[in-house]
């Protein structure tokens, strides 16, 4: 079964710096999916960013990257320009291609506090 | 598009009560997934249904938990005698008609926070 960890459980940055939270992830598959996901104290899950295994080149949105190592199986974000709105527990996440099923696999999160 | 909706936001059940929680997957989605999501921990699988069928429910709990789909209506996720442990966040997330893909992205809706007395 497909496992996702992030190592860090809290982390903080100052704001308009950057900072990078990580992410390995163990599968046997060759082709997969991976994301990062926000949590706002509201809870909504709102997707930052999505990488397809089969891609090298990283994703990018706005100030959001990743760098993804798939030798590695790693997979971290990195958030450039921090903003007080970042702030927020990130959950990365795995999804196989087979099956026919979206299912996702979580990490615990790491928790990311901005200070102004 | 109201995206996808969750109701009771908060509910809060004696223990051995029935707790259940309703589910409207986006306009145009009839994929819906269950997930749970325990304090300080990321969210876990419970189950994938489409219209009508149960499709994956291998993270559901063996006992008290069930889920549905119908034909018209949401999807609801029961749970018959309500422990303690059975208190987190619980989120419903959809996906387009299409063929399960890669390509589709989950929707999640805001959640629905049970609370065991």
């Amino acid at each position: 079964a497909q496992t996702v960890t992030q190592s860090q459980p809290e982390m903080s940055v100052q704001e308009a710096e950057t900072v990078t939270l990580s992410c390995t992830y163990d599968t046997s598959e060759s082709d997969y999916y991976l994301f990062w996901y926000k949590q706002p104290p509201s809870r909504q899950m709102i997707l930052v960013i999505r990488q397809e295994a089969y891609k090298q080149q990283n994703a990018t949105e706005n100030r959001f990257s990743v760098n993804f190592q798939k030798a590695a199986k790693s997979f971290s974000l990195k958030i450039s320009d921090s903003q007080l709105g970042d702030a927020a527990m990130y959950f990365c996440a795995y999804r196989t291609t087979q099956g026919g099923s979206e299912k996702l696999v979580f990490g615990k999160g790491t928790k990311l506090t901005v200070n102004p | 598009n109201a995206g996808v909706m969750q109701n009771p936001r908060h509910l809060v059940r004696r223990r051995g009560q029935e707790a259940r929680l309703r589910c409207s997957p986006m306009k145009g989605h009839s994929h819906v997934y269950w997930y749970r999501q325990l304090p300080e921990e990321g969210l876990k699988f419970m189950v994938y249904l489409q219209k009508e069928n149960i499709i994956d429910e291998s993270g559901m709990p063996k006992e008290r938990f069930s889920a549905e789909f119908p034909k018209e209506g949401p999807s609801i996720l029961r749970i018959q005698q309500v422990v303690r442990g059975d208190s987190a966040a619980y989120f419903c997330a959809s996906s387009p008609n299409r063929r399960p893909s890669g390509a589709n992205v989950l929707t999640f809706g805001a959640g629905s926070r049970l609370t065991v007395l």
